[in-house]
């Protein structure tokens, strides 16, 4: 599988307000994923977005995607200090038995 | 809990041992995955199982030495590693290879080579 690359590497918002991180990537995919890890912890699946949908939501999380412009953003409303973490990526493309590849991630900081 | 369970979370090793992780998982799961993460370095993925059947190993140094016996557990056994190695490992599982549905991720190995 191809790697997707998250911008921007770091985000430091108030608590309260919207996080909006973006991700790229380079050849057609059958779906992308997003995760969340906590520091030192292992990573933690958020939510997955078929190659035919465009929007898909999943509590405070709205996830888009736009094949043509090969990107997909992620956007968590009202944060909390509880969000702090990296946010990775991952296109899934072809079979996908060659595995996920994760990129460098956004660390996002909500401050209280 | 995920439901992919890593053992130990904590290793400290001599460049000299040998030691092993463990990865466990009864979600019904068919494959498996080592990851590596490295201090400010993307996650590498270093070895993937297909019902058991490896069938990627990204050029990873042969002092790493994946064992998966069953599609429920997966090994990692280390030996004569560097210092560059430690890292956090982290094993993970996926039901149908992620066409469908995400991965499940353990919490990982926190490995220190001194």
């Amino acid at each position: 599988s191809q790697q997707g690359e998250e911008d921007p590497q770091a985000l430091s918002i108030q608590e309260g307000e919207n996080a909006t991180m973006n991700c790229s990537y380079k050849t057609s995919i059958n779906n992308l994923q997003w995760y969340r890890q906590n520091s030192g912890r292992g990573l933690v699946h958020l939510i997955l977005i078929r190659s035919n949908e465009r929007e898909k939501h999943s509590g405070r999380l709205r996830v888009t995607l736009d094949t043509s412009k090969k990107s997909s953003s992620l956007l968590i409303t009202a944060s909390r200090a509880a969000d702090t973490a990296s946010y990775f990526c991952a296109p899934h493309s072809g079979g996908g038995a060659d595995g996920l590849t994760f990129g460098k991630g956004t660390h996002l900081i909500i401050q209280p | 809990e995920t439901g992919v369970t890593q053992t130990p979370r904590h290793l400290v090793m001599g460049m000299t041992n040998k030691k092993s992780l463990k990865c466990e998982q009864h979600l019904g799961h068919n494959a498996m995955y080592w990851y590596k993460q490295s201090a400010k370095k993307p996650l590498e993925l270093m070895f993937v199982y297909n019902f058991k059947e490896q069938t990627e190993n990204n050029s990873v140094p042969s002092r790493f030495s994946p064992e998966c016996p069953n599609s429920s557990h997966l090994f990692l056994h280390l030996h004569t590693l560097q210092p560059e190695d430690s890292a956090l490992y982290l094993c993970a599982s996926s039901q149908d290879w992620g066409r469908n549905y995400g991965y499940t991720f353990g919490s990982g190995t926190r490995l220190t080579v001194v």
